[in-house]
């Protein structure tokens, strides 16, 4: 596929459980972003890698989330320990490099119970 | 830090007319890019135009267009000949000019825009 995918599309939680979400970046691209979208709002930034690197996670709202990107092209976000305030859509999007266009994925709704 | 502002939750347009979707922003910087982001129902979010701080004239894609006032801290977002289809969740969004580092961007809240017949 030539556009950013992301798994799974719908991931269901008990408060308390760990989750995994995965982002599959367009090819070759250097430059992958994590944004958190609550119901009826904009998307927040979260994090954002250039190739393996982490480098800038200011926007990740507590120590129970970390993000990954071991090879510098697969990502995952994991939130441990999930809060019902984690209910959101998590977005992925890549971009050939910084200052390019930002291509979006379809993102992953949580919904914690 | 910077933040962008929309004032209109839900806005609705017959088809073939014309509508304004406002946003206004706030930032120090005097070079930054602008956006405008369509999130269609249950779809992925796509870009729609983008305008350079630095450049004067206003940005056209076919039928949007945007009327940017840098010293108001403007930008609004005008869809000309509206059909069905763009019928979607429309997000303002500002960045900074890369540095190299985080070109991370910063939405609005979104306007919700509903066409009709």
């Amino acid at each position: 596929g030539a556009g950013v995918s992301q798994s799974p599309r719908y991931k269901v939680a008990k408060r308390g459980q760990d989750v995994a979400l995965r982002c599959d970046p367009i090819s070759g691209h250097v430059s992958l972003f994590w944004y958190q979208q609550a119901l009826g709002q904009g998307p927040e930034f979260l994090t954002y890698f250039q190739n393996e690197a982490q480098l800038d996670k200011s926007g990740l709202p507590s120590d129970r989330f970390f993000a990954e990107r071991p090879e510098g092209s697969v990502s995952t976000l994991k939130i441990q320990r999930t809060q019902q305030e984690d209910s959101a859509v998590y977005l992925c999007a890549s971009s050939f490099a910084a200052g390019y266009e930002q291509y979006f994925g379809p993102g992953t709704r949580l919904t914690v119970t | 830090a910077q933040t962008v502002t929309q004032s209109q939750p839900e806005m609705s347009v017959q088809e073939a007319e014309t509508v304004t979707l406002s946003c206004t922003y706030d930032t120090s910087e005097s070079d930054y890019y602008l956006f405008w982001y369509k999130q269609p129902p249950s779809r992925q979010m796509i870009l729609v135009i983008r305008q350079e701080a630095y450049k004067q004239q206003n940005a056209t894609e076919n039928r949007f267009s945007v009327n940017f006032q840098k010293a108001a801290k403007s930008f609004s977002l005008k869809i000309s000949d509206s059909q069905l289809g763009d019928a979607a969740m429309y997000f303002c969004a500002y960045r900074r000019p890369s540095t190299g580092t985080a070109s991370k961007l910063t939405f609005g809240t979104g306007t919700r825009l509903q066409v009709t017949l």
